[in-house]
């Protein structure tokens, strides 16, 4: 059952520029949220996550939005680096539960 | 380190061996999860442990994978008689209760 759903393999952006990477969810249970970052052969790296109690939150360059009528969920970087290349993972859970993983979304940042 | 530490990192195997994969968490993390991800895939959830729980099984694919967590810290991954499709990245994780910290994972190929 695929709960969580990124439904853009992909997205190119030129540097300076905003990336929008996007996410929907089906469980309305879902209380907590959250975004990693993922390089070739390493582990994922948690970069920023958001309670259901809020619709936005923030970490520098870093801003995921959160839509719990359309659920939905989305993370802007501004301005995109080149170092932001990677594979981005959204998850969430309910409470102290497992999460769940969509798919993936593998940014690319031109210089 | 302080950081979740998976052994070995690569593990070549031949089909029908059975392989452990092992998982050391973050300190005092009460939370333990094991995905994985094959080739293009996303993250597929395996097992959760939280606490003295009973686990979380739901994701193991066959019953050819068990998991076992000693003690509420180190856990290991079983796969017995391997098949060709089990090879992927194993990944472990740990959580308090907020966001997970990975491993590096375990890459296994099956041949």
């Amino acid at each position: 059952d695929q709960q969580v759903k990124q439904n853009s393999p992909s997205l190119s952006v030129q540097e300076g520029r905003i990336s929008i990477l996007n996410c929907d969810y089906t469980n309305s249970m879902f209380d907590y949220f959250l975004w990693y970052k993922k390089y070739p052969a390493e582990g994922p790296t948690f970069l920023i996550s958001i309670s259901s109690i809020k619709d936005k939150n923030e970490d520098g360059r870093f801003t995921v939005f959160l839509n719990k009528s359309a659920k939905h969920l989305s993370l802007h970087i501004v301005p995109s680096q080149p170092g932001d290349s990677a594979v981005y993972f959204c998850a969430a859970k309910v409470n102290f539960n497992k999460f769940y993983f969509g798919s993936g979304t593998k940014l690319n940042v031109k210089p | 380190g302080a950081g979740v530490s998976q052994s070995p990192s690569n593990k070549v195997t031949e089909k029908g061996k059975d392989v452990e994969l092992r998982c050391d968490p973050i300190s005092g993390h009460t939370a333990l999860y094991w995905y994985r991800q094959s080739l293009g895939q996303g993250l597929e959830f395996l097992i959760y442990f939280q606490g003295n729980s009973a686990p979380d099984k739901s994701g193991l694919p066959s019953d050819r994978f068990s998991a076992e967590r000693t003690g509420g810290s180190v856990s290991t991954l079983t796969i017995q008689r391997t098949q060709q499709e089990d090879s992927a990245v194993y990944l472990c994780a740990s959580s308090l209760g907020g966001e997970a910290f990975f491993g590096q994972g375990t890459r296994l190929t099956v041949v």
